[in-house]
């Protein structure tokens, strides 16, 4: 059963920062909430995840809400590499097995 | 950094066929998966490894079986192929039990069966 919600497909253009919506409403306490990306003939590769605070790397900004029932990635400066499939998922605690769901395809124009 | 490297990248088999694919890992992890990914949908665990000699079964273990022989490789096998079957089959390996336990991919064996 898929524990998070995400749009099917989202467009945007070279340059913009995109905003990347995962609802996650039953979200368990010590779970954590990872961002993996997928693109054509390849698996998933990592992005970044968080449990409370907000975290950002050099691919991703990951705000999440006070509540913890959200999460958004967001993308600064797309350019073509970043369109992907983007999957939102909970882990729980240590050790536990991660479930994939369909993701959010994202769609780069130049 | 290390890599996961699966063979073959492209397998095609008959139906009936026993087939076996491969993957090894050269980052010293401790935990390894074989996920299953049909076109269009996500990924769904078939069975997992936390260390050498370790099998655990996952959602969609029917149908296959996997051994861990060494640390760093971990087969899967396919008892059966089912006629018409198409799937991208994905190895994983993370370091198990640690709080920011992180996944990394191969590019998976594409199987076809006729």
């Amino acid at each position: 059963d898929a524990k998070t919600t995400q749009p099917d497909s989202m467009e945007s253009t070279e340059g913009e920062t995109v905003h990347l919506p995962c609802s996650h409403a039953t979200i368990s306490g010590n779970e954590y909430i990872y961002w993996y990306r997928q693109v054509p003939l390849q698996g998933p590769e990592y992005v970044t995840h968080g449990l409370q605070q907000n975290t950002t790397n050099s691919m991703a900004f990951l705000a999440i809400a006070s509540d913890r029932k959200s999460s958004t990635l967001i993308l600064t400066h797309v350019s073509l590499r970043d369109a992907a499939v983007y999957h939102c998922i909970l882990r729980g605690g240590t050790g536990s097995k991660l479930s994939f769901g369909k993701g959010a395809k994202l769609t780069v124009s130049p | 950094g290390g890599i996961i490297t699966q063979t073959p990248k492209f397998l095609i088999g008959q139906e009936g066929q026993k087939l076996t694919l491969k993957c090894q890992q050269n980052f010293n992890h401790d935990t390894m998966y074989w996920y299953r990914q049909d076109s269009g949908k996500g990924l769904r665990l078939i069975y997992y490894s936390i260390t050498e000699n370790d099998l655990q079964k996952g959602d969609l273990s029917e149908g296959y079986d996997a051994s861990r022989e060494k640390k760093s490789s971990f087969s899967l096998t396919v008892t059966s192929a089912q006629k018409n079957e198409m799937a991208v089959f994905l190895c994983a390996s993370s370091d198990w039990g640690t709080s920011a336990e992180t996944l990394y991919f191969g590019s998976g064996t594409r199987l076809t069966v006729l």
